[in-house]
C-alpha cells in the first residue's frame, strides 16, 4: 500500500513568488492535513480538509491556502512568498472518522525562499 | 488552548539500554488522544505509539511503552533495548477531536535522541 506522497521534495523560490505543493494521501484516506515545520516555531498546524471542504484552520495569514480534490488529493498554495516561509511542509492523512488512530505523514516538501 | 511541553531538547543512550522521554501537556478537555511520533533524518514522521485518554491502561508497542498519568497531564515514552535505528527526533503530540471526526495535532518542540554504539 503506497504511503502519503508529497511532491516536489525540494523547492527553491524567490521572495514575492507563489508556490503550490501537492499531497496524495493513502488510498482510502479522505482527511488530509498540512503542517509547517521550522527550527524556531516547530510543527504548526496549517489546515485540514475532508470531502473537499476545509474543516479546521491554523493561525496562518491568508497567503496560505489549500484545496482538496474529489480523489482526496490536496494542494497547498502560498502566495507572495516571504523569507520566513522557508520550512518543511508536511502533509498527513487519516481514515474518515478515525483520527484517534493517528495520522500518516509524508516525507515533506522542503521549501527555501531566497 | 492546549500546549505540549518536552523539556529535554537532547538525550543520548547506549545501545541496548533503556531511555525515557518526558512530555507534559495542558488541557481542560477530558476526551483526547496522545501520540509519540519519530522523525529520522529521512524527515518522514512515523507514528510510534498512541494513547486514548479514557483508557487507564498504558499503551505498549514492542520495545516502546508509555507512562500515561492523566491527573498529572504527563505522557512519557520509554524505549527499551535501544537500537541504533531509534536515533531520531521524537515528538509528543496532543489531539482533541473536532466534530466531524477531524482533528489537529499539537506538537511539542521535540527531543533529539541519539543512540550510541
Amino acid at each position: 500500500k503506497a504511503g502519503v506522497t508529497q511532491t516536489p521534495r525540494y523547492l527553491i523560490k524567490t521572495r514575492g513568488q507563489q508556490v503550490t505543493l501537492s499531497c496524495s494521501p493513502i488510498s482510502g484516506h479522505r482527511s488530509v492535513s498540512w503542517y509547517q515545520q521550522t527550527p524556531g516555531q516547530g510543527l504548526q498546524f496549517l489546515f485540514e480538509y475532508f470531502s473537499e471542504t476545509q474543516r479546521n484552520k491554523g493561525n496562518f495569514p491568508g497567503r496560505f491556502s489549500g484545496r482538496q480534490f474529489s480523489n482526496s488529493r490536496s494542494e497547498m498554495n502560498v502566495s507572495t512568498l516571504e523569507l520566513g516561509d522557508s520550512a518543511l511542509y508536511l502533509c498527513a492523512s487519516s481514515f474518515v472518522g478515525q483520527p484517534r488512530y493517528g495520522y500518516t505523514f509524508g516525507s515533506g516538501t522542503r521549501l527555501t525562499v531566497v | 488552548a492546549q500546549t505540549v511541553t518536552q523539556s529535554q531538547p537532547e538525550m543520548s543512550v547506549q545501545e541496548a539500554e533503556t531511555v525515557t522521554l518526558s512530555c507534559t501537556y495542558d488541557t481542560s478537555e477530558n476526551n483526547y488522544y496522545l501520540f509519540w511520533y519519530k522523525q529520522p533524518p529521512s524527515r518522514q514522521m512515523i507514528l510510534v505509539i498512541r494513547q486514548e485518554a479514557y483508557k487507564q491502561q498504558n499503551a505498549t508497542e514492542n520495545r516502546f511503552s508509555v507512562n500515561f498519568q492523566k491527573a498529572a497531564k504527563s505522557f512519557s515514552l520509554k524505549i527499551s533495548d535501544s537500537q541504533l535505528g531509534d536515533t531520531a527526533m521524537y515528538f509528543c503530540a496532543f489531539m482533541k477531536p473536532y466534530s466531524g471526526n477531524t482533528g489537529k495535532l499539537i506538537f511539542g518542540q521535540g527531543t533529539t535522541l541519539q543512540v550510541k554504539p
